[in-house]
C-alpha cells in the first residue's frame, strides 16, 4: 500500500536561513510526487511536482525539491526563508494501485519562519 | 481569474442532522474533487468528477455521503445523517482535466463541526 510521511509536525527557521521540510514515501512502482502549501484562511496551492527527469525540481516562490529514489524521499527546500513562507506544507504521492491511480497526502508540516 | 468558491465557510450541526456543501469550480475546469481534511491529517479524496460523471468514489462513505454534479459545473456534497467523526474541513478542488490532476486549485473549504 502506498503511504507518505512527513516526520516533523513543525519546522522552525530564522528568516534568511535555508529551510528543509521532509517527506518520505512508500509506493509500488514509480511515484509522482508533489508539494502543496496552505496559507492561513486560504486554500491549498500547488507548489511543484516530480514526474520524471531531473531529480531537482523547481517550483513557485523559490522553492525546490529533490527526489531521492534510494532514500524514497522528496524533501522541500529553499535557500533563504522568508517570514511570508510561514504556512502549512503538504507532501503528496500518486501511484498506480488496484483500481487506478491514487493520490494521498501527508499529514502536513507547519513551517514557522521567525524574523 | 476567479478561484474555486465554496459555501458555507462554517457549519455547526448536531449528530444525525443533515448538511450540504456547495462548490463552484473555476470556469472551464472539467475535473472536480471533494476532499475531507480531518484536523491534523492531510486531505483525503472523497470523490472525483469528470464533467458530470463520477471517476472515483472509492473512499466515499456511501451510506451517508452523496455528491452530484448534474450539469458538469457546480457540485454539492451531502451528509445524511452526520456523525461526530464527520467533523472536518471539506475541500473542493478543480483542475482543467484529469491529466493535470496535480494542478488542482482548491477552494477555502467548509469547516463542519458535528456536536
Amino acid at each position: 500500500a502506498q503511504s507518505v510521511a512527513q516526520p516533523e509536525d513543525q519546522v522552525n527557521v530564522a528568516e534568511g536561513n535555508p529551510l528543509t521540510v521532509k517527506c518520505t514515501y512508500s509506493v509500488s512502482g514509480n511515484p509522482y510526487l508533489f508539494w502543496y502549501v496552505q496559507y492561513p484562511n486560504r486554500g491549498l496551492q500547488f507548489l511543484l511536482k516530480y514526474i520524471t527527469g531531473d531529480n531537482l525540481v523547481k517550483g513557485s516562490y523559490g522553492f525546490e525539491a529533490e527526489f531521492n529514489k534510494s532514500q524514497t524521499s522528496f524533501h522541500l527546500k529553499k535557500p533563504s526563508a522568508l517570514v511570508s513562507d510561514s504556512a502549512l506544507y503538504f507532501c503528496a504521492v500518486r501511484s498506480l494501485n488496484t483500481g487506478g491511480f491514487k493520490t494521498i497526502f501527508g499529514a502536513g508540516t507547519r513551517l514557522f519562519v521567525k524574523a | 481569474e476567479a478561484g474555486v468558491a465554496q459555501s458555507p465557510r462554517y457549519k455547526i450541526i448536531e449528530k444525525r442532522q443533515s448538511v450540504a456543501f456547495w462548490c463552484n469550480p473555476i470556469s472551464g475546469h472539467a475535473t472536480l474533487y471533494w476532499y475531507q481534511q480531518i484536523l491534523g491529517q492531510g486531505p483525503k479524496l472523497l470523490i472525483q468528477f469528470q464533467n458530470n460523471g463520477v471517476v472515483d468514489d472509492s473512499q466515499l462513505p456511501k451510506d451517508r455521503f452523496s455528491a452530484e454534479r448534474l450539469k458538469g459545473v457546480d457540485s454539492t456534497l451531502k451528509i445524511q445523517p452526520a456523525k461526530l467523526e464527520d467533523s472536518a474541513v471539506y475541500l473542493c478542488a478543480s483542475s482543467q482535466n484529469p491529466d493535470r490532476y496535480y494542478e488542482q486549485y482548491f477552494g477555502p473549504g467548509t469547516r463542519l463541526t458535528v456536536t
